[in-house]
């Protein structure tokens, strides 16, 4: 069975830090993974994705994740943060039939 | 305490026929979402409910969709004159406006449009 784990519930950078939110997943054949975004009072937002190809993904905001096989893992990275990224961060995994997520790491950005 | 639950988890709609999708929170939950996954996509959001409200639905589509989420029941996505494009797998998530605002997500509907 497929998983995702997200082993950091909090993450706190400085403004202008760069940030890594991290990912480790287990799947049978090749993965498809997913970082989401959730903002306070709202639904979850996609950010970026992983099908194949280059290892490093960019996605949305200035984000970007890196696929590491050998790792399997799947972290989520930003150079620069704002205060505006402070949130919800949720790393998933799918295959055709079912969707698996993280527990979430909440990420906080001081000024 | 059961999780979220969504009925049915398969629905087939020949084009032109109504979808109606049911979303039944955890118990003590009073905010529902609803996503839609394309083939090879991740989750899009649609909607955010709370009980007789809807907070937000910038991600609905603006003719045929619409949800609802009564004071007692189930939340429902309806989807009217269904169109091939329609066919996903349709998420509802349901949370308390806890201090981290977990989502727990139901197994979703896959809906397929002949």
């Amino acid at each position: 069975a497929q998983s995702v784990a997200q082993p950091e519930d909090q993450v706190n950078v400085a403004e202008g830090n760069p940030l890594t939110v991290k990912c480790t997943y287990s799947v049978s054949g090749n993965p498809y993974l997913f970082w989401y975004v959730q903002y306070p009072n709202r639904g979850l937002q996609f950010l970026l994705k992983y099908i194949t190809g280059d290892n490093l993904v960019k996605g949305s905001y200035g984000f970007e994740a890196e696929f590491n096989k050998s790792q399997t893992s799947f972290h989520l990275k930003k150079p620069s943060a704002l205060v505006s990224d402070s949130a919800l961060y949720f790393c998933a995994v799918r295959d055709p039939n079912d969707m698996r997520f993280g527990a979430g790491t909440r990420l906080t950005v001081k000024p | 305490n059961a999780g979220v639950m969504q009925n049915p988890r398969h629905l087939v709609r020949r084009r032109g026929q109504e979808a109606r999708l049911r979303c039944s929170p955890m118990k003590g939950h009073s905010h529902v979402y609803w996503y839609r996954q394309l083939p090879e996509e991740g989750l899009k959001f649609m909607v955010y409910l709370q009980k007789e409200n809807i907070i937000d639905e910038s991600g609905m589509p603006k003719e045929r969709f619409s949800a609802e989420f009564p004071k007692e029941g189930p939340s429902i996505l309806r989807i009217q004159q269904v169109v091939r494009g329609d066919s996903a797998a349709y998420f509802c998530a349901s949370s308390t406006l806890g201090s981290n605002n977990e989502q727990f997500f139901g197994p979703g509907t896959r809906l397929t449009v002949l």
